[in-house]
């Protein structure tokens, strides 16, 4: 298995320019979460998806931030418009089983790392 | 609400040195634990996981000890190698959650 693809690995761009991150998870896994990680607030869950359909957004910063899940091998972050404290590196994680019911191993992306200027 | 914590941020030994790295959490009611290793610029690579009812999982010369009455894990790394240099973190997974939480980690160095 390939594990966790994350594209692009590096991205620089403008402040206010829309940025898209994609993600395709483990096959088989039914369970995606994305991550930021930065120095400061260290790894803070985004949102997550399980069967596809966003459980918790929570996490989410704010509305210029946007998540979907359009079938089982594929998501994408956006954030539009970009700002530079949005510069972080995004980790995608995908699991296998329900939440909370049964073993859940995260496996995690290489991660985006992203700046924003 | 469950916190975790990672002590110390930072530890350096010489190569051959066995050694324990800490992660404790303020509440036991966990599903389960995992231990990660990140290096620099890289992703999460997931070492171990012990579920709540295990008290220890090994691989390697890696071996991951579980007390949940007193919140503590230990990460023992034997015979240690510069390759194990690297950023480790614990995450705990709390009952029916299907949210980690995190410890900050403790970057280690190997010295050779």
């Amino acid at each position: 298995d390939a594990g966790v693809i994350q594209s692009p690995r590096h991205e620089v761009t403008e402040m206010g320019q829309e940025v898209t991150l994609r993600c395709k998870p483990i096959s088989g896994h039914n369970s995606l979460f994305w991550y930021r990680q930065t120095m400061m607030r260290g790894l803070e869950l985004l949102i997550y998806f399980n069967n596809n359909v966003p459980i918790d957004d929570s996490g989410m910063p704010e509305d210029r931030f946007s998540a979907k899940m359009p079938n089982a091998s594929f998501s994408t972050l956006k954030i539009q418009p970009s700002e530079p404290r949005d510069s972080a590196v995004y980790f995608c994680a995908s699991s296998s089983g329900l939440a909370g019911l049964v073993y859940n191993e995260q496996f995690f992306g290489p991660g985006t790392r992203l700046t924003v200027l | 609400k469950q916190e975790v914590t990672q002590i110390p941020a930072a530890l350096s030994v010489p190569e051959g040195e066995n050694l324990v790295l800490n992660c404790s959490f303020t509440d036991s009611a966990i599903y389960n634990l995992q231990w990660f290793r990140q290096d620099p610029g890289k992703g999460l690579t997931s070492l171990l996981l012990i579920q709540s009812s295990q008290r220890e999982q090994t691989s390697g010369r890696l071996n991951a000890s579980l007390d949940k009455s007193s919140g503590r894990s230990t990460l023992y790394i034997a015979a240690s190698q510069p390759g194990d240099s690297a950023t480790y973190l614990c995450a705990v997974r709390e009952d029916s959650n299907y949210q980690l939480i995190w410890g900050a980690g403790t970057k280690l160095i190997i010295k050779p």
